[in-house]
């Protein structure tokens, strides 16, 4: 597809259970991004993988988070022992690789909705 | 990134110009300004970026004052499919974490 594709889309789970969230970027694009949106609140940033390899782990949460990507392409957002305070729209999105004239525009999925029960 | 202050809410009438402000007080020279917009349920879509400059593309304008400490977003005829969340992002050229605040929840009234 064109644009950055997530899935799934919607996701319940039982407290304690792990879950994973997949993420496909736009073809081309190097840079990948986690974001975390909990309700009625702004965008909270997780990780940024720059081609495989995560030179900013800085908002993930906590040991239960962990996120990797292979083949320059998909990434997995893995989150392990899942709480209710887990409950969020995880975002992912992908851009051109960063250069001193990068427009920093990052091209958003619409999101996996978690729900921890 | 430069911290930013938005108004939480603004309404606009359908066809009107929607004028939408952001201070940037602290932002540094080397600090884009970008907006973002969220409609509801779905991911954020990138609108718009400035270093000093004033800018226009097909979506909406930006004009930044001469100190840049604030600037406004302007989408010059509304529609009611304009209504989202605007989120205005203080950040370096090449930052690779966009902080985005709370935004101004912009409402086009029919």
């Amino acid at each position: 597809g064109a644009g950055v594709s997530q899935s799934p889309s919607n996701k319940v789970t039982e407290k304690g259970k792990d879950v994973e969230l997949r993420c496909d970027p736009i073809s081309g694009h190097t840079a990948l991004y986690w974001y975390r949106q909990r309700l009625g609140q702004g965008l909270e940033f997780l990780i940024y993988f720059q081609g495989n390899s995560a030179p900013d782990k800085s908002g993930l949460p906590s040991d239960r988070f962990s996120a990797e990507r292979t083949g320059e392409s998909v990434s997995t957002l893995t989150i392990q022992r899942t709480q209710q305070e887990d409950s969020a729209v995880y975002l992912c999105a992908s851009s051109l690789a960063p250069t001193s004239s990068n427009t920093g525009e990052l091209f958003f999925g619409e999101g996996s909705r978690l729900t921890v029960l | 990134d430069a911290k930013t202050t938005q108004p939480p809410s603004m309404d606009c009438a359908e066809g009107r110009a929607a004028n939408l402000p952001c201070n940037h007080s602290t932002i540094s020279g080397n600090e884009y300004v970008y907006w973002y917009r969220q409609i509801h349920s779905q991911g954020p879509q990138y609108i718009i970026h400035g270093l000093k400059n004033n800018e226009t593309n097909e979506m909406a304008s930006l004009i930044i004052t001469e100190d840049r400490k604030s600037s406004t977003l302007i989408l010059p005829h509304a529609t009611l499919r304009d209504t989202a969340v605007y989120y205005c992002i203080g950040a370096s050229g090449s930052a690779r974490q966009l902080t985005f605040g709370s935004g101004t929840q912009l409402t086009v009234l029919p």
